[in-house]
């Protein structure tokens, strides 16, 4: 499996700011995808990051809140921007098992970054 | 759409009990069922997986069947130890997206 790295491992933030959330991969994947786990909560997905095209993002989340930048194979950012208190939660990067993934094969997690919104 | 319906928790439990978790879903075309572990403090960590109907998935004593008749895929372990306490998170991929249960925590007691 690849080995997935995320920065900050966690950050407390006031309200009203934005923080950009790092993940690198030790492999070239196509696809990167971004989840929230809210505390207490399952993951949601949050968009897939594509290199070279825009993210593609799920019902309820847009792209003015969580702009995403895909910049190579083995790196993405997320921002959370304009934070509120709501906006706490844990926030992961996942990449397939390989770069010839199947769209029903084993997805792999960083360790994430835990985000407080004060 | 795909979804996954998973046993509510918390489950406690002596050590060298038996643990089963209750997972149903819903899906559209042949998806993957996955089972994911979050231990205390860390990241979300495969446990087993299973491809397609009647694949059984197996590791660290853990066991899930892919039942497509009845669309579950719940997970058993005969004997747990303290170790095992974690949350437990049933999943469901399909075109590339993974759908989340709620999760359920376990905690084992000596």
């Amino acid at each position: 499996s690849a080995v997935i790295s995320q920065k900050p491992s966690r950050d407390i933030c006031q309200r009203g700011t934005s923080l950009t959330i790092q993940c690198q991969v030790d492999s070239q994947v196509t696809m990167m995808f971004w989840y929230r786990q809210q505390p207490g909560q399952s993951l949601t997905l949050i968009a897939t990051a594509n290199q070279g095209s825009e993210a593609t993002y799920e019902s309820g989340f847009v792209i003015d809140k969580f702009p995403i930048s895909r910049p190579n194979l083995t790196f993405s950012t997320l921002t959370v921007s304009n934070m509120s208190p709501e906006d706490s939660s844990i926030y992961l990067c996942s990449v397939p098992s390989a770069a010839t993934s199947g769209s029903t094969d084993t997805q792999y997690f960083g360790p994430g970054t835990r985000l407080t919104v004060l | 759409g795909n979804s996954v319906t998973q046993m509510e928790g918390p489950v406690t439990l002596s050590e060298e009990a038996f643990l089963t978790i209750n997972c149903t879903y819903t899906a559209t075309g042949y998806p993957s069922l996955f089972w994911y572990v979050q231990y205390p403090g860390e990241g979300l960590q495969l446990l087993l997986k299973a491809t397609k109907a009647d694949d059984k998935g197996s590791n660290k004593g853990f066991e899930a069947t892919y039942r497509k008749e009845t669309t579950s895929f719940h997970l058993e372990k005969g004997s747990v130890q303290v170790s095992d306490s974690a949350v437990y998170f049933c999943a469901l991929i399909n075109d590339y997206k993974l759908s989340f249960g709620a999760g359920t925590t376990v905690t084992v007691r000596a």
